[in-house]
């Protein structure tokens, strides 16, 4: 059965650094999104993306942040200097019509 | 309010035992999805309901619009059910985002 795909399944990173999490999303799907959830909290949208471009951003989605389709297949998130407090685990997800997530990336900021 | 609550926080079954996690929410939806995420983190979807009840397995779950209200049912639990449940909505208003529930904490003992 098709799944979406992240790497790495942890990241370690130093405040002010930069990190890019990868997603591989279901190959005939249309729609991508990244979600977070703090450790103990509810998971969160961050953005949403089709037809190559954001479709969809919430107020966490701030100018530190940006997502890419740099191919076919891959989808990216990227933040350009990590804080304490993005320490998070980050869903990637997919749809036609149902959304399907990926096994998340915990992302420790130090 | 949360736009998606559910209750409740936290349940303890006995194996074998019939269990309900409701979910209501405040805003018109489009779909509502029931999620399962396991201790490691990882995200599966069990459900997209926009109507009626869809059942896989010993999963049953119900959705009535009108009264703005969703019910997952686990007929039979068993100590591999152990697990947060999750609800969350796609709203009119909202585009193809998700908006959490605070997920419901069960733990089936053998």
């Amino acid at each position: 059965e098709p799944e979406v795909t992240q790497t790495p399944s942890h990241q370690v990173t130093q405040m002010g650094q930069e990190v890019i999490l990868r997603c591989v999303p279901i190959s005939n799907h249309l729609y991508f999104y990244w979600y977070r959830q703090i450790l103990g909290q509810k998971v969160e949208f961050l953005v949403s993306f089709y037809n190559n471009e954001i479709s969809e951003k919430s107020e966490i989605f701030d100018d530190q942040f940006s997502v890419e389709r740099p191919d076919g297949s891959n989808f990216t998130l990227k933040i350009r200097s990590t804080k304490l407090e993005d320490s998070a685990m980050y869903f990637c997800a997919s749809s036609e019509t149902a959304q399907y997530f990926g096994p998340g990336t915990r992302l420790t900021v130090t | 309010k949360n736009e998606v609550e559910q209750s409740p926080q936290n349940l303890t079954a006995q194996e074998g035992e019939f269990i309900t996690i409701n979910c209501s929410y405040s805003v018109g939806i489009s779909a509502l999805h029931w999620l399962q995420q396991h201790p490691g983190g990882g995200i599966v979807s069990l459900f997209m309901l926009s109507s009626g009840k869809k059942k896989h397995g010993r999963l049953i779950a119900t959705i009535n619009i009108q009264e703005k209200h969703s019910s997952l049912h686990i007929t039979a639990s068993h100590p591999r059910d152990s697990a947060v449940y999750i609800c969350a909505v796609r709203s009119w208003t909202s585009g193809s985002r998700l908006t959490f529930g605070e997920g419901t904490q069960l733990t089936v003992n053998p």
